[in-house]
This record gives C-alpha cells, sequence and structure tokens, in this order.
C-alpha cells in the first residue's frame, strides 16, 4: 500500500545545530508539503513543492529550507535550530489531479533545547 | 481576521446524539472544502471533501457548505466514544495552487 513515512519521529536536539527531518512518499504525488502544528496556531505551512526541483516558501518559511531531487522525497532542514522551532512536523503530498485531498505522514516531535 | 475559523471548543455531546461542528472562511473563491480527524499524538486523516453547495453524506458523516454565507458544517450522527478527537476544517484557496488553509481545529468530546 502506499504510504507517506516520517523520520525520526521523535528527535531531540541543542540550538544552533542543524537538523534535518526526513519524508518519503510512495503514492507518486507531485505535491510535497510540510507544516509546523502548535497549540493554538493550528497547521501552518512552512514550504512547499509541486515537482522535482521546484520548492516556494509558506507562511512560516524563516529558518527553514527544503530541496526537492526526486518524487518521493522532500527533506525539511533547520539550518541553524532554535527554541522557537520546537513543535510537531507533519509532511503531507497531494497528487495534481481534482481531488487536492492530502495525506498526511505521522509527525515528527522535534524538541529544541 | 482568519482565513479561516473554528470554535476551538471543547463540545461535548452524549452518546448517541449529533455533533455539529461549524467552520466559516473568508476567501469567496475558495473551491474545495475538507474536513480531517485528529487523534490526540496521531496525525490528521480525511474524513471528507466537498466542493459543491448543499450536502454529501457518507456513512455516519455529513459535510454541508454554503458558498453564499461562506460556512462549511460536519454533522455526525449516532456519535460514539470513538469519535472524540479535534476536527479540522481545511479550506482550499483560490489563489494558491494546491494549497490549503487549515483551521485549529474544534475538540469534540462523546461522553459515554
Amino acid at each position: 500500500d502506499a504510504e507517506i513515512t516520517q523520520s525520526p519521529r521523535h528527535k531531540i536536539t541543542e540550538t544552533g545545530r542543524q537538523v534535518t527531518l526526513a519524508c518519503h512518499q510512495t503514492w507518486n504525488h507531485n505535491n510535497m508539503f510540510w507544516y509546523r502544528q502548535d497549540l493554538g496556531h493550528g497547521l501552518r505551512l512552512i514550504h512547499y513543492s509541486y515537482g522535482v526541483q521546484d520548492t516556494n516558501k509558506g507562511e512560516v518559511s524563516d529558518g527553514y529550507s527544503v530541496s526537492r531531487s526526486n518524487t518521493e522525497d522532500l527533506p525539511l532542514t533547520l539550518e541553524s535550530a532554535a527554541s522557537s522551532q520546537t513543535s510537531v512536523y507533519f509532511c503531507a503530498s497531494s497528487d495534481s489531479g481534482a481531488s487536492d485531498t492530502q495525506y498526511f505522514g505521522p509527525g515528527t516531535r522535534l524538541t529544541v533545547l | 481576521q482568519k482565513e479561516v475559523e473554528q470554535n476551538s471548543g471543547p463540545l461535548s455531546v452524549p452518546e448517541g446524539a449529533i455533533a455539529s461542528l461549524n467552520c466559516t472562511y473568508s476567501d469567496r473563491g475558495s473551491q474545495s472544502f475538507f474536513w480531517y480527524r485528529q487523534y490526540s499524538g496521531k496525525s490528521p486523516e480525511l474524513i471528507m471533501f466537498i466542493y459543491s453547495n448543499g450536502d454529501k453524506e457518507d456513512g455516519r458523516f455529513t459535510a454541508q457548505l454554503n458558498k453564499a454565507s461562506q460556512y462549511v458544517s460536519l454533522l455526525i450522527r449516532d456519535s460514539q466514544p470513538s469519535d472524540s478527537a479535534t476536527y479540522l476544517c481545511a479550506v482550499k484557496n483560490s489563489g494558491g495552487y494546491q494549497k490549503v488553509t487549515f483551521g485549529t481545529g474544534t475538540k469534540l468530546q462523546v461522553i459515554p
């Protein structure tokens, strides 16, 4: 069955370190998204991609970067982790067809000390 | 004004009752509307999507859309304790291709 996976599921890091969160989907979807979810803010879009070599900034992109070298993967990098980036991160993907439905990965809980 | 607004709840209903969850949105050109369910500590999972004005039913769930009033709702009939979760309303905006804006969610508690 097609799925979307994220790794690691839990990560503790220190301020200033570079961190990369992995996202892998086997849906063969063109579109991939990274969100963070915090109490009181809901899901906020960090970066998104509509295909290989395409990346776009979302509403909370400062301090984050992504690259898309193939259809299946969209890794999210925190260049220099800050305590404000402690959050739960969700990756999602969707097809370019009519449904527009986004399917979510299981999430990564990141703590920056 | 938030683009997608939901009452945070909690909304408490007795088992077997109808739960009514509401959502309003600001982008009048929005085309697609989604309801996701999120259990505590889990990722959002799609319940239903709706594109056209009116009702769409799937089992115990009914989504209702009124574009003129910029209002979308989710009804859950015969509510079960297993329905206790946070329900997220999501709206595909008219401007951003494939971009979706999520509400902050309504927490539903079904009391046995």
